[in-house]
């Protein structure tokens, strides 16, 4: 049971660039995040899935796209890459709320 | 919505000694809690969950947690510290709507002094 998997691990972007950063479970899950790690900001929300098909903004959507178009995969996108987008991405899938969140290992990004 | 606050982003502790790390919730009572743990350089993992059935709720590697209404307190315990648990520590709350979104308190970095 691989749980959440995210790719890649790392990645280094120029400003204006765009990359999809890949996450997919394995576990049925419905419900899928995607958070971003920030010293000093702790872990925010930028997007959100209750379901295949359903998808809504959190709390610092500006700048990512996501899509749902199966139960197992929430790929986020960055439309064009900005030095403020510089951060550590967790991607994580729930079945209920009594369930807590199970995370992805994360992916390093860096944009210079 | 639901909140959580941690007291102390930095903890330090000596190897052996126990280890507590404080988690308040709003005033409403939540029907879950969670204490997570992020190692270096790795994603978070579930420590243990609250979830009304039991107000003392043990959890991987040795950690409990206590629910305590009249305090408004989830705080996090280890009896006996180990080199291994140096990390940092989140609790969150889940939202009813948002998603089941996870609403974290600023996070508790453990330092285990040897």
């Amino acid at each position: 049971n691989a749980g959440v998997t995210q790719t890649p691990k790392f990645q280094v972007l120029k400003t204006g660039q765009s990359m999809t950063l890949q996450c997919a479970q394995d576990m049925n899950h419905e419900y899928m995040s995607w958070y971003r790690q920030d010293p000093g900001m702790g872990l925010r929300l930028i997007h959100y899935s209750v379901g295949a098909g359903i998808t809504d903004q959190g709390e610092v959507p500006n700048g990512y796209n996501v899509s749902r178009s199966t139960t197992e995969d929430f790929p986020l996108r960055l439309l064009s890459a900005a030095p403020s987008q510089t951060s550590v991405y967790f991607c994580a899938s729930s079945y209920d709320r009594s369930y807590g969140y199970t995370f992805g290992s994360g992916t390093r990004l860096t944009v210079v | 919505a639901q909140s959580v606050t941690q007291l102390g982003s930095h903890v330090s502790v000596s190897e052996g000694a126990l280890v507590l790390l404080r988690c308040n919730y709003s005033s409403s009572v939540p029907p879950y809690l969670f204490w997570y743990v992020q190692y270096p350089n790795q994603g978070l993992q579930l420590l243990l969950k609250y979830t009304s059935a039991a107000t003392l709720v043990k959890g991987i590697n040795g950690f409990e947690a206590e629910f305590k209404k009249s305090e408004t307190s989830f705080h996090l315990t280890k009896p006996s510290a180990h080199m291994s648990d140096a990390a940092e520590y989140f609790c969150a709350v889940p939202q009813k709507a948002a998603g089941n979104k996870l609403t974290f308190g600023g996070g508790t970095r453990v330092l285990v002094k040897p």
